[in-house]
């Protein structure tokens, strides 16, 4: 099971920020947040990581709580092409190391 | 700078067949996982390769399903005696490693439609 919970949808109006949220309540100390997201039945494409502090790239920002229990992925200027379901992730540990548990996201819609 | 590279795009089966999904990762990168999505799904992880071993696959079905990632060539998802059920999109990743802060990188995916 996912360990991240997300909205079901968002509606963004083109050219504001569009603000994602996630809870994360369970996330343990050494475990990354990823963000992705999948347009229109794509291969879902990488956005950022962080484990505790802010990181900012190109695409977009993402804001951790001191808590890590939850983070907001900010994309600043939302265009039209960015509709698309955003997968936020927490890195699960187990014998082998990594996997990612794909949640069902939130579709964001980014409207004229 | 390529990147995750699947071949075909689309496939279709008839039941009973047998389907052959590759994956070219990443250059440098010797770590591939795969993915199902069934429409109107998120990602299902499957198995997780490295050249030569098989790492994880406790999302991997029982059976027909197996993975294989040879020393040389791309990796292979094969499944035996397709069935309708089987229908979805089979994504491919690879990361350059495997710790925690190793990012995946996806393919375009292949969909497969079992008629």
């Amino acid at each position: 099971d996912a360990k991240t919970t997300q909205p079901t949808s968002m509606d963004c109006a083109e050219g504001r920020a569009a603000n994602l949220p996630c809870n994360h309540s369970t996330i343990s100390g050494n475990e990354y947040v990823y963000w992705y997201r999948q347009i229109h039945s794509q291969g879902p494409q990488y956005i950022i990581h962080g484990l505790k502090n802010n990181e900012t790239n190109e695409m977009a920002s993402l804001i951790i709580t001191e808590d890590r229990k939850s983070s907001t992925l900010i994309l600043p200027h939302a265009t039209l092409r960015d509709t698309a379901v955003y997968y936020c992730i927490v890195r699960v540990r187990d014998n082998y190391g990594q996997n990612f548990v794909f949640g069902p996201g939130t579709r964001l819609s980014v409207l004229p | 700078n390529a990147g995750v590279m699947q071949n075909p795009r689309h496939l279709v089966r008839r039941r009973g067949q047998e389907a052959r999904l590759r994956c070219s990762p990443m250059k440098g990168h010797s770590h591939v996982y795969w993915y199902r999505q069934l429409p109107e799904e998120g990602l299902k992880f499957m198995v997780y390769l490295q050249k030569e071993n098989i790492i994880d696959e406790s999302g991997m079905p029982k059976e027909r399903f197996s993975a294989e990632f040879p020393k040389e060539g791309p990796s292979i998802l094969r499944i035996q005696q397709v069935v309708r059920g089987d229908s979805a999109a089979y994504f491919c990743a690879s990361s350059l490693g495997a710790d925690d802060q190793e990012t995946q990188y996806f393919g375009p995916g292949t969909r497969l439609l079992v008629l």
